[in-house]
Order: C-alpha cells, then structure tokens, then sequence
C-alpha cells in the first residue's frame, strides 16, 4: 500500500520553543493531507487539512497561528508547533489519500517539558 | 458525515475468527464503510473498506447488511499482533474529505 513517513518520530522540547513535524508521502502525490492529534487514550481528532499550494483550512477551536502548516509540494506538508507548551505535548498524526484510501503516518510524539 | 456505534471492548481467543460489529444507522446512500485499526502508539492502519457488497482480502472480510444499517469486520484468524483499537468510519470518500474518527473497540486477542 501506500506509504506516509513522518520525521521526528518522537521529539522533546522546552516550553517557548517551536518544533516542526514533517510528513511526506512517499510514493505518491497527495494535494491534500490532513493533521491529526491524539491524546492518551483518546481517539484521533482531526486539526487541519493541508492543502498544496494554499492556505491550510482549521477544525474549530484550533488555533491557526500555535499550528502553522505549509505543504509547499506534492509530497511533503510540515507542522510547526509555535511557542509550545507542556499542554501541546500529544501524538501528531498525518494522512494522505491516495486513490480512494486515506493512508496514515507513523505519528510524532511531542513531548514539550 | 454519520456516526457509527461500536463496543467500547472485545476479547478473541488466538486463533479464533474476530467479529467486530459496527452500528451505521443513519448512512446515506453514497457513503463508505472503513475500516482502520491503530495498535499503541502507532499511526492508524487501514484495513479494508466497501460500499454495499461483502468485501474481502488478506486481512480481514467486511460483511455489510442489505440494509447498510450496520456492518462486521471479520479476523478470520486473530493473532496476538491483532490486539488493537478497530475503527469503523462511514465516509462519503474523495481526497478532500476528512476522515472522522469515533471511539472505536479496543480487540484483545489472548493467548
């Protein structure tokens, strides 16, 4: 099937600071691909769909300027937490479509001290 | 898009086939049945998907009623590498839609 990686995989930061999530697909082109987090035994919740070439479009109650997205290609959409904090630490999940299936990444784990 | 209903929790003996129900109700008549199962910490993973006919391949059988009120995805033989949180998602389709993810039922395949 189809193949979505994410980089990091899991990463620790200090409170302030921005971290940047990748995710690329990897054998195909997705024009759209959609940002996810996921609390401790919680089910995904969807944030934003990222969209090549445009602005990326919010789930509400998200905070477009704390969850910056670019998808400047075909293949790649990045996720920048600005100004984090210990409350931003969760999973963040990616996914693309491709054909009539929507294919999910790895996940980061976030974990902001 | 409409909502699904499944147990919050299931045990399957290894070996044995896995049947997991999924209540639609209230699904329109263009929208999809998927599945997908998300083992811990990991990011979820697509398992099969039809529309109206009984679908299957080599992980799993999905049986949807004539009625497409309800659905069962069917482990035809769970291994303990199949304990996992299954999700059953009704969806219109399309690269544009979003995915939206309910509860789902965590399997527990024992040994």
């Amino acid at each position: 099937g189809a193949v979505v990686s994410q980089h990091p995989s899991r990463v620790i930061c200090k409170s302030g600071t921005s971290v940047k999530i990748e995710c690329r697909s990897l054998d195909f082109q997705a024009t759209t691909m959609f940002w996810y987090r996921q609390f401790p035994k919680k089910s995904l919740m969807l944030m934003a769909t990222s969209n090549e070439g445009s602005k990326a479009t919010y789930e509400q109650g998200v905070e477009k300027d704390k969850f910056l997205i670019n998808h400047a290609s075909l293949t790649l959409s990045t996720l920048t937490v600005t100004s984090a904090h210990p409350e931003d630490s969760s999973f963040y999940i990616c996914s693309a479509f491709r054909a009539d299936t929507q294919y999910f990444g790895p996940g980061t784990r976030l974990t902001v001290l | 898009d409409a909502k699904t209903t499944q147990p919050p929790s299931m045990d399957c003996a290894e070996g044995r086939a896995a049947n997991l129900p999924c209540n639609h109700s209230t699904i329109s008549g263009n929208e999809y049945v998927y599945w997908y199962r998300q083992i811990h910490s990991q990011g979820p993973q697509y398992i099969i998907h039809g529309l109206k006919n009984n679908e299957t391949n080599e992980m799993a059988s999905l049986i949807i009623t004539e009625d497409r009120k309800s659905s069962t995805l069917i482990l035809p033989h769970a291994t303990l590498r199949d304990t996992a949180v299954y999700y059953c998602i009704v969806f219109y389709g399309g690269a544009t839609n979003k995915l939206i993810f309910g509860t789902g039922t965590l399997l527990a395949v024992q040994p």
